[in-house]
């Protein structure tokens, strides 16, 4: 799977839009974009994924860069309930084996 | 949506004793799961990959023989820590895959916390 690298930490204000970098430079063409989160003490859940186009869902949207090099998770309304670890992984659509990187912290402040 | 559980959800043993921690795929078969261990302040750490009917492939620098993983049903496998130390305190997470997951096929446990004292 291709390297991802992401900020350490990062702070955002309740009800604002936070968006949250991933750097995948190396990333082949059949490797798709996951974005996971883990709240203390929890298993990690899924929040997106893609390939190529851009995202959206109920919990976030996902800016992937045309040259596909970056992305970007964007959660539109951040609330205290999205104080969590972010992680950004890369990998192909089939392959369920997942390589976790130290992920950005991500604190919401009201 | 598919629902991965653990039992139990913390536990608390004694220096050599063996504890068993379940993961089960509550309505969902899953094709694989996997077994993760994160000790505090780290990242999640892949430990070993566990197929139906298939003996576990472990990731370098696990000991199999201390970490035995059974996979005996679509929906149950199961992470025995033998002769806990110390050291094997940690918060241990499983993950099971389908193809029926929505593209991303992948779902987590909510974690056992293991102390050994």
């Amino acid at each position: 799977d291709a390297k991802t690298t992401q900020p350490p930490s990062m702070d955002c204000a309740e009800g604002r839009a936070a968006n949250l970098p991933c750097n995948h430079s190396t990333i082949s063409g059949n490797e798709y974009v996951y974005w996971y989160r883990q709240i203390h003490s929890q298993g990690p859940q899924y929040i997106i994924h893609g390939l190529k186009n851009n995202e959206t869902n109920e919990m976030a949207s996902l800016i992937i860069t045309e040259d596909r090099k970056s992305s970007t998770l964007i959660l539109p309304h951040a609330t205290l309930r999205d104080t969590a670890v972010y992680y950004c992984i890369a990998r192909p659509l089939n392959d369920y084996k997942l390589s976790f990187g130290a992920g950005t912290t991500v604190t919401v402040r009201a | 949506g598919a629902v991965v559980s653990q039992h139990p959800s913390w536990v608390i043993c004694k220096s050599g004793t063996s504890v068993k921690i379940e993961c089960r795929s509550l309505d969902f078969q899953a094709t694989t799961m996997f077994w993760y261990r994160q000790f505090p302040k780290q990242s999640l750490m892949l430990m070993a990959t566990s197929n139906e009917g298939s003996k576990a492939t472990y990731e370098q620098g696990v000991e199999k023989d201390k970490f035995l993983i059974n996979h005996a049903s679509l929906t149950l496998s199961t992470l025995t820590v033998t002769s806990a130390h110390p050291e094997d305190s940690s918060f241990y997470i499983c993950s099971a895959s389908t193809i029926a997951g929505g593209g991303h096929g992948q779902f987590f446990g909510p974690g056992t916390r293991l102390t050994v004292l």
